[in-house]
């Protein structure tokens, strides 16, 4: 079954405003990454929180992770047009039956407007 | 120079003839990947190889058949395509197993089955 789901499904925004996505997933975790997909093109790694971190930033970029929720965050502060694409969370476990995957959500689908 | 790349980018073909896509990746990685993306950009892994040893088969229709000849290059055939089979396949590579580290993917070939 799918292990990361993403709230919301797609959100739109003016240039200048902050996103926030969010990922829920329902197993142990060593790791969640976030991954941006432009229109078209493959997946780019954004950034990576291991699962005794609670916070991380990467430039205009900031994860949280709240492991006792299984939730994580995405904030993307001063959105730009060029943030526009859809952005997946994926966890990693390295346990049983997940050893070696990724497992991905279904991905938000970010609109920035200029 | 392209970190991942495959080939082709797109493939249209009718049902019940055999294809191929290739995978090639210059980042020096031990573990490459496939993953199917549906219509509703839904991930899921189908395939990794480890230094050219299978370590993960999801359950994937045996009409799918990876190949590894060494760990830069990991080819995936599909015999028989079926409608079903339509989708955007993404090779990955990563330079561990997915649970320390992140996934470098390719653009995508997108197979549309007539």
């Amino acid at each position: 079954s799918q292990q990361g789901e993403e709230d919301p499904q797609a959100l739109s925004i003016q240039e200048g405003e902050n996103a926030t996505m969010n990922c829920s997933y329902k197993t142990s975790i060593n790791n969640l990454q976030w991954y941006r997909q432009n229109s078209g093109r493959g997946l780019v790694h954004l950034i990576l929180i291991r699962s005794n971190e609670r916070e991380k930033h990467s430039g205009r970029l900031r994860v949280t992770l709240d492991t006792s929720k299984k939730s994580s965050s995405l904030l993307i502060t001063a959105s730009r047009a060029a943030d526009t694409a859809s952005y997946f969370c994926a966890t990693a476990y390295n346990r049983g039956t997940s050893y070696g995957k990724l497992t991905f959500g279904q991905g938000t689908i970010l609109t920035v407007h200029p | 120079d392209t970190a991942v790349s495959q080939t082709p980018k797109y493939l249209v073909t009718q049902m019940g003839n055999d294809k191929s896509i290739k995978c090639e990746q210059n980042l020096g990685h031990d573990t490459m990947y496939w993953y199917k993306q549906d219509s509703k950009k839904f991930l899921k892994i189908m395939f990794s190889y480890n230094n050219k040893e299978l370590i993960i088969n999801e359950t994937v229709p045996n009409r799918f058949s990876p190949k590894s000849p060494d760990k830069a290059h990991l080819n995936l055939h599909i015999n028989s395509l079926e409608l079903g089979d339509s989708a955007v396949y993404f090779c990955a590579s990563s330079a561990d197993i997915p649970n320390t580290g992140e996934l470098f993917f390719g653009e995508g070939s997108r197979l549309t089955v007539l």
